[in-house]
């Protein structure tokens, strides 16, 4: 199984509401990253998490909260967001964090905060 | 941040062309790799580069690398219309592990 997969497809919430996205990965993979991509733009890394611990917060507001709570799930929860957060927010794993190893990318959660 | 640009942004060609999409980056890097985008999906792997590579070929894909330059190359040979997608060239920088940067992005039209 090389499948990366992300609930939900789609998503629209108000600026007060809270939301999660959720990621899981069977391929045994210890690296999990959330990427930001905004239209025709290239994606932008959020965070990286590496044996459940987060390793790399690329400075991203606290409106945005990460959670690894085992090796097979990555969840990023959402409160307060703001409607230039709207975007397609994609989750990726890897067997590690060396580099030379792909990235399996899921479809992305398409998010619309009005 | 934006590591890398990529040229041309949009291409579009006839069915059987081969494209060529170039990449430039900033900064040393471990290797660089390219990935595809098909109309806001997730993102799979095409090839990957090490720095002390100068040509990979996989498929119908051959990729360069000029490290005294800071550039990349992709070249798809006689395309197909389900070769419409955006392309990525992606840097994993020295010393930062798997940490990738993407580039701006090509957007190729393959018409059939």
């Amino acid at each position: 199984d090389t499948e990366v997969t992300q609930t939900p497809k789609h998503l629209v919430m108000g600026m007060t509401n809270k939301k999660s996205l959720k990621c899981e990965q069977h391929m045994g993979h210890r690296a999990m990253y959330w990427y930001k991509q905004k239209a025709k733009k290239p994606p932008e890394l959020m965070f990286v998490y590496s044996y459940e611990k987060l390793s790399i917060n690329e400075s991203v507001p606290s409106r945005f909260s990460p959670e690894c709570p085992n090796s097979s799930l990555l969840n990023l929860h959402l409160h307060a967001l703001q409607p230039e957060d709207s975007a397609l927010y994609l989750c990726a794993s890897s067997p590690s964090l060396l580099a030379e190893e792909t990235q399996y990318f899921g479809p992305g959660t398409r998010l619309l905060v009005l | 941040s934006q590591q890398g640009e990529e040229d041309p942004q949009a291409l579009s060609i006839q069915e059987g062309e081969n494209a060529t999409m170039n990449c430039s980056y900033k900064t040393s890097i471990n290797n660089l790799q390219w990935y595809r985008q098909n109309s806001g999906r997730g993102l799979v792997h095409l090839i990957l580069i090490r720095s002390n590579e100068r040509e990979k070929h996989s498929g119908r894909l051959r990729v360069t690398l000029d490290t005294s330059k800071k550039s990349s190359s992709l070249l798809i040979t006689a395309s197909r219309a389900a070769d419409t997608a955006s392309y990525f060239c992606a840097t994993a920088p020295n010393n930062a592990g798997n940490m990738l940067t993407f580039g701006g992005g090509t957007r190729l039209m393959v018409k059939p």
